[in-house]
């Protein structure tokens, strides 16, 4: 009955290579986001998706694609993976009405050698 | 959005009552104060917010100056499991900026036995 999920919870890979987070929702919300939490425990918005459309699109390298195939899913692709991309990235929805009391799902922690 | 102020960290005895202020004296009239918490290797949780009257959940309480100058966060009865990292967060409700939260640094909770 998880209500926000990611895969993988762990994903570490070498410089260079593509891949892919995945996170859905089974709360019926409509509107999803991506955050990324750097080392020294920042958490920073990256994107922000309204019924399949983008609506928040922060400084964010185009390398990061995020991709939202139905309101309930929010994948986050990401190419060319760099170093300084190693992070906990977490999903998390709301209702577009309430969209500052967000539900963040268990973070994926990405290490790039 | 207004810039916060949380103190680094602060401790608790557990069952007593857990305080924590934040400042945040540039908030604008249609501004409301957030509060999340993150316990550690979690994504952060949302616990209670407000815009001028004191708030209470199951969770916390809240308790907003008349000025809307600084708010605290008060854990009536903490306990083990409310060690955490507190963040104090002030959004619009409105506009463009919907649904991006920025999480400062927070105040790290300690409750000790």
């Amino acid at each position: 009955d998880t209500a926000v999920s990611q895969t993988p919870k762990y994903l570490v890979t070498q410089m260079g290579n593509d891949k892919s987070i995945k996170c859905e929702q089974n709360l019926g919300h409509d509107t999803m986001y991506w955050y990324k939490q750097d080392s020294k425990k920042f958490l920073k918005i990256m994107f922000s998706y309204n019924n399949k459309e983008l609506i928040i699109n922060e400084t964010v390298p185009n390398r990061f694609s995020p991709k939202s195939p139905d309101k309930a899913h929010l994948n986050l692709h990401i190419n060319s993976l760099e170093l300084g991309d190693s992070a906990v990235y977490f999903c998390a929805s709301s209702h577009l009405e309430t969209y500052n009391e967000q539900f963040f799902g268990p973070g994926t922690r990405l290490t790039v050698l | 959005d207004a810039k916060t102020t949380q103190p680094t960290s602060m401790d608790c005895a557990e069952g007593r009552a857990a305080n924590l202020p934040c400042n945040h004296s540039t908030i604008s009239g249609n501004e409301y104060v957030y509060w999340y918490r993150q316990i550690h290797s979690q994504g952060p949780q949302y616990i209670i917010h407000g815009l001028k009257n004191n708030e209470t959940n199951e969770m916390a309480s809240l308790i907003i100056t008349e000025d809307r100058k600084s708010s605290t966060l008060i854990l009536p009865h903490a306990t083990l499991r409310d060690t955490a990292v507190y963040y104090c967060i002030v959004s619009f409700t409105g506009g463009t900026s919907y649904g991006k939260l920025t999480f400062g640094q927070g105040t790290i909770l300690t409750v000790h036995p």
